[in-house]
């Protein structure tokens, strides 16, 4: 069965530092990975994936994310935060059969100024 | 946000009653999806639909149907509403399996008293 883990329910970072977002995955074979990015009262909105090739994936508003497949991770980076990308963050994986998204439990990201 | 629109917003029933969510697409997305966000569970998958009058079960599909007469809607209702139902519930899209991401809806946010 696939599962997707991140392990921090809160990461809190300081503006101008780098910030990361873990998450972990279980599936078989090999995984499609997505994060989504989710302000209050607002939808989940797409922010990049990794479907093969290079592990480091880059997205919208200057996210990437690292691939390692030994470390079955797929953890989300910025090199520098803004007080405006905090919000709740989501790591989701499907099965190369599947067709749904399997969701994280989503890690609030505090940014402080 | 893409051509997703959820109807109503905000909805307060109260137990036992019958509820209907709707979901509205201007894609012409193959796929859909409810998923219900819940605080401490992410978000979990309810029904999806595959095509006109296809559909399946999520993980926690007990105490909803589906219905998808057109391409473009795509029906949740809660048979007899329960205040474990009270929830926010997304519409989501999708073009393709695999690869495809899913585009979310900004939600409908269900008290059930």
């Amino acid at each position: 069965a696939q599962s997707v883990a991140q392990p921090e329910d809160q990461v809190n970072v300081a503006e101008g530092n780098p910030l990361t977002v873990k998450c972990t995955y279980s599936v078989s074979g090999n995984p499609y990975l997505f994060w989504y990015v989710q302000y209050p009262n607002r939808g989940l909105q797409f922010l990049l994936k990794y479907i093969t090739g290079d592990n480091l994936v880059k997205g919208s508003y200057g996210f990437e994310a690292e691939f390692n497949k030994s470390q079955t991770s797929f953890h989300l980076k910025k090199p520098s935060a803004l007080v405006s990308d905090s919000a709740l963050y989501f790591c989701a994986v499907r099965d190369q059969a599947g067709t749904a998204l399997i969701f994280g439990k989503g890690t609030t990201l505090s940014v402080s100024s | 946000d893409a051509g997703i629109t959820q109807s109503p917003r905000h909805k307060v029933t109260e137990t036992g009653t019958p509820v209907t969510l709707r979901c509205h697409q201007t894609e012409n997305h193959r796929y859909m999806y409810w998923y219900r966000q819940d605080p401490g569970h992410g978000l979990r998958l309810i029904h999806y639909s595959y095509g006109v009058k296809d559909t399946d079960k999520g993980e926690v599909s007990d105490g909803y149907s589906v219905s998808r007469s057109k391409t473009e809607d795509f029906l949740l209702t809660l048979e007899s509403a329960t205040s474990s139902q009270t929830s926010v519930y997304f519409c989501a899209i999708s073009e393709s399996q695999g690869q495809s991401p899913l585009h979310f809806g900004n939600g409908t946010r269900l008290t059930v008293t």
